[in-house]
């Protein structure tokens, strides 16, 4: 199966840790990256490959992958850090087609 | 600056045919592959499809292969995505995105703006 499952909504506590999964086959062969949307704009690239940033994405913001399941984990939750946020992988390696996950709503308290 | 910029928002008819487009700036275009996007209004991120500047080589996802067709003209650093036959379910927000890298490291890291498709009788 090429589908990415996500939690649909979570919340965290102004400065606190919270952790994001998605959940799927092909990232037992593919790294997932994750994008950050806020209403009205664009998404944005925050993690991709085993654990990358790109330049000013805030180091609050980390990727991981164990089994079938990656995170994106904020440690040290901003109020700005409220947004959807999705992962996406490649759906296979036969081809370049991707996935991406149902998506999570993170709200900050 | 490195950026995709979209055409302009969309107001169809159902039947009619468009063809939306994406204009990179600031890097090689010829380097990256330009993958389309699609987000129906309060839903989430759909993956449509990917071409490479160089050899027009273009993959789709299966839900839209067929439904679409993703082009590219590298004279003017442009991709494109059309539609011959428009249907109200196209309605949203089309966006397209650079993929950076290669695996185990890639990622669509610039996106463009979007553009917002509305079909209605």
């Amino acid at each position: 199966s090429s589908e990415l499952t996500q939690d649909p909504a979570v919340s965290v506590a102004l400065g606190q840790t919270v952790r994001i999964t998605c959940q799927g086959d092909s990232l037992r062969d593919f790294y997932a990256s994750w994008y950050q949307q806020k209403p009205g704009q664009a998404p944005v690239l925050v993690t991709y490959g085993e654990n990358n940033r790109p330049s000013g994405i805030p180091d609050r913001f980390s990727g991981s992958t164990s089994g079938d399941t990656a995170s994106l984990t904020i440690t040290g939750a901003q109020a700005d850090d409220e947004a959807d946020y999705y992962c996406n992988s490649r759906a296979s390696s036969a081809n370049h087609n991707y996935v991406f996950g149902t998506g999570t709503k993170v709200t900050v308290l | 600056e490195v950026q995709l910029v979209q055409s302009g928002a969309e107001v169809k008819k159902p039947g009619d045919s468009l063809k939306i487009s994406c204009q990179g700036s600031g890097y090689r275009f010829s380097t990256n592959w330009i993958g389309w996007v699609r987000q129906k209004p309060g839903k989430g991120l759909e993956w449509m499809g990917i071409i490479h500047p160089v050899d027009s080589d273009a993959r789709y996802s299966p839900s839209f292969q067929g439904q679409v067709t993703i082009s590219v003209d590298k004279s003017v650093n442009t991709a494109f995505l059309q539609w011959s036959s428009l249907r109200a379910s196209d309605t949203g927000m089309y966006y397209c995105a650079r993929r950076r890298g290669c695996s185990p490291d890639e990622a669509f890291d610039i996106w463009g703006q979007g553009t917002m498709l509305i079909v209605t009788s």
